[in-house]
């Protein structure tokens, strides 16, 4: 079992609506969270980091914990064109490397 | 906040040429950096772990001989394609770690090998 995982995608939704990404993490002791923004022939950037269970929200985002059930998501409100990219998320493996899901390639459509 | 700098961000190069990339955490010191390598519409591969001071840790399938990875300070990695052939075309990433929070990367270097 990979240490993050994600649903590929691709993603779909229009202009206006939330869109909701998933992963799931094996490592029960894993204590913080990224997600990370990547354009089309670019490098990947951080939006979002979450350290502690329940919501967390940046603007139309937010990132939600659950420790139990060892899983984090993204949801993003009022979704534009703009946010069409894939989204990685990832968590921290040893004491300094990270592991990253496969990303899921998110469409806005107008 | 932390940046991580990468250069050059782009290169061209004749086949059979060496070229290096310079990877530098500008604003924090990192004893670790990664070395990432991503074909068009493919995801992220890591391909090597930078260690300040120490010998780097290549993934399997990675070629130590033909990438050449030197971490000589706290700031600083550098990456060396050597023989360069059309298969090494890529968009080779850096990044870094702050103690205990996010990983920064680069802007990411694009190598086409003529």
């Amino acid at each position: 079992q990979k240490e993050v995982e994600q649903n590929s995608g691709p993603l779909s939704v229009p202009e206006g609506a939330i869109a909701s990404l998933n992963c799931t993490y094996s490592d029960r002791g894993s204590q913080s969270f990224f997600w990370y923004r990547q354009y089309s022939g670019k490098s990947p950037e951080l939006i979002m980091s979450i350290y502690s269970n329940g919501d967390k929200e940046d603007g139309r985002f937010t990132a939600q914990l659950n420790k139990a059930s060892q899983y984090v998501s993204l949801l993003i409100r009022d979704s534009q064109p703009s946010d069409s990219a894939t989204y990685l998320c990832a968590a921290p493996y040893n004491n300094n490397d990270m592991r990253f899901g496969a990303g899921t390639r998110l469409t806005v459509k107008p | 906040g932390a940046v991580v700098s990468q250069h050059p961000s782009w290169v061209i190069c004749k086949s059979g040429t060496s070229v290096k990339i310079e990877c530098r955490s500008l604003d924090f010191q990192a004893t670790t950096m990664f070395w990432y390598r991503q074909f068009p519409k493919q995801s992220l591969m890591l391909m090597a772990t930078s260690n300040e001071g120490s010998k780097a840790t290549y993934e399997q399938g990675v070629e130590k001989d033909k990438f050449l990875i030197n971490h000589a300070s706290l700031t600083l990695s550098t990456l060396t394609v050597t023989s360069a052939h059309p298969e090494d075309s890529s968009f080779y990433i850096c990044s870094a770690r702050e103690m205990r929070g996010p990983l920064h990367f680069g802007n990411g270097t694009r190598l086409t090998v003529t």
